[in-house]
C-alpha cells in the first residue's frame, strides 16, 4: 500500500493563477482532509469528506475548493491564488470518525 | 477561544530528562485524543492515543493522561533521547459544521533535546 500520495511536492504560483492539488488514498478510507500548516499555527482544516460525494467546509475554506467524486482521491482546487495561500498542505485520510489519520507527505505552495 | 490548545510552543531539555506537553479542548463530547510527531520536513505520524474511557495509556517511554472533566490531556516523554527532537501536535476530535467529528488540532509544541 502506498498510503497517501499528494502530487506535487512543491510549486510556484503567480498572483491569480489555478492549480489543484491532487490527493489519493489506496487503503478504501472514507474520511479524507485537507489541512494547511503555517509556521506556530499548527494544521488548520480547510476541507473534509466523509465519503465519495460529501463535502464539507472545515475552519479556513475560503478561497479553495474540493471534490469527492470516489473513495480514493480528493482533490483541492485554488482559483486565484493569493499570498496569503502561500504555506504547507497536508491531505489526511481515516478509516472512520474518531480513529488515526493517516497523512500525505505535503505540499509546499509559494505564491508570488 | 480555539478548539484545542498546547502548551508549551517550545520546549528544551537536556538529554535524559522528561518532557511534558499539555493541551485543552472545548467540546465535551470528544472522545478520541491522539499525539502526533513531525521531523522536520516529514509529515506528521501517530506515536499514541487515548480514548475518553481511558485515564492514562503508556507505550514505552511515552504515556498519555486523559481528565475528561477538566478537559485537558498530556503527553509525557521520560528518558528523551536527541531523536526525540520534533515538533508534537495534539489533537481532539470536535463536531464540525457538517456534524461529523474531524481531528482538530493543536498549535503544536517544538521539542528540542540536548545531548
Amino acid at each position: 500500500n502506498a498510503g497517501v500520495t499528494q502530487t506535487p511536492k512543491f510549486r510556484i504560483l503567480k498572483i491569480g493563477q489555478s492549480m489543484t492539488l491532487q490527493c489519493a488514498q489506496d487503503m478504501n478510507h472514507n474520511y479524507m482532509y485537507w489541512y494547511r500548516q503555517d509556521p506556530g499555527m499548527g494544521l488548520k482544516l480547510i476541507y473534509y469528506s466523509v465519503g465519495a460525494g460529501i463535502t464539507d467546509k472545515g475552519e479556513v475554506p475560503n478561497g479553495y475548493n474540493v471534490s469527492r467524486s470516489t473513495t480514493e482521491d480528493f482533490p483541492l482546487r485554488l482559483e486565484l491564488a493569493a499570498p496569503s495561500q502561500t504555506s504547507v498542505y497536508f491531505c489526511a485520510s481515516g478509516g472512520r470518525e474518531n480513529t488515526e489519520a493517516f497523512f500525505g507527505q505535503g505540499t509546499r505552495l509559494t505564491v508570488v | 477561544g480555539e478548539n484545542v490548545e498546547q502548551h508549551p510552543s517550545t520546549l528544551s531539555v537536556q538529554e535524559g530528562d522528561s518532557a511534558v506537553i499539555k493541551c485543552t479542548y472545548s467540546d465535551s463530547a470528544s472522545n478520541y485524543f491522539p499525539w502526533y510527531k513531525q521531523e522536520l520536513g516529514k509529515r506528521p505520524q501517530l506515536i499514541i492515543d487515548i480514548r475518553s474511557n481511558v485515564g492514562e495509556k503508556k507505550d514505552q517511554r511515552i504515556a498519555v493522561t486523559l481528565n475528561k472533566t477538566a478537559k485537558h490531556f498530556s503527553l509525557h516523554i521520560t528518558e528523551t533521547q536527541p531523536e526525540d527532537s520534533a515538533v508534537y501536535f495534539c489533537a481532539a476530535s470536535i463536531r464540525a459544521s457538517g456534524g461529523s467529528y474531524i481531528p482538530t488540532f493543536g498549535r503544536g509544541t517544538s521539542l528540542i533535546v540536548h545531548p
